[in-house]
């Protein structure tokens, strides 16, 4: 049973527009959630990290936030550019450690169009 | 420059033929991961090292085996390959312990006719 779940699967936005990308997980215990980018045919580039309960980051145009309770976390992508087209990737991650396992979204495939 | 480098990057193989793909990181990272990743899933483990000849099976293990002789490099290998093995394959490599960060190679793109 896939236990992170990523909406929406696809969005399209207009370039200079603002979006938010949705991760639920069922992961126990979840020691943290980390969001990553994957441009076509790359590797997975890290955008940020969220480790304590209701915790909120920030990465340039970047935020997200983390409710430990909900198992919810959300990004935000702010004034999107053409470059911001890429899969966003949710990562749970059960320890802090190579102990642990990663759990991954599918990924939420993000198109920005002129 | 923190860097994963896998070879090949792309790769079309008949069913039946032997598959070997490399890993390699300069970070001196202990641990390193064999993912597979297929559309709307998910990245799959397939095998995990915790250092020189330390390997476990990861969630997916069966149809693969690895190698690692030492700490920089990481090598899966498919005897035999199968059509349900096409696939991305991505490797990853982290610290042990804290900072807990796995760093992604580019990923390798293998097709089996």
């Amino acid at each position: 049973k896939t236990q992170v779940e990523q909406s929406p699967q696809s969005l399209v936005v207009r370039q200079g527009e603002n979006c938010v990308l949705q991760c639920n997980y069922s992961v126990t215990p979840d020691n943290h959630l980390r969001w990553f980018k994957q441009d076509t045919g790359k590797g997975l580039v890290s955008l940020t990290v969220l480790v304590h309960e209701n915790d909120k980051t920030s990465n340039g145009r970047y935020s997200a936030t983390l409710d430990k309770d909900a198992k919810h976390s959300t990004l935000h992508i702010t004034a999107t550019l053409l470059d911001d087209t890429a899969t966003y990737i949710c990562v749970v991650g059960d320890r802090g450690s190579a102990l642990g396992r990663l759990h991954f979204g599918a990924g939420t495939q993000l198109i920005v169009i002129p | 420059d923190m860097k994963v480098t896998q070879m090949p990057r792309y790769l079309i193989k008949r069913m039946g033929e032997n598959v070997l793909l490399e890993c390699g990181q300069d970070m001196s990272h202990e641990t390193m991961y064999w993912y597979r990743q297929d559309p709307g899933l998910g990245l799959q483990l397939i095998y995990i090292s915790y250092d020189v000849d330390s390997n476990s099976e990861g969630d997916i293990p069966k149809g693969y085996r690895v190698s690692r002789k030492k700490r920089e490099h990481f090598s899966l290998i498919l005897d035999s390959a199968k059509t349900n093995q096409t696939s991305v394959y991505f490797c990853a490599s982290s610290f042990h312990r804290g900072p807990y960060e796995q760093y992604f190679g580019p990923g390798t793109r293998l097709t089996v006719l």
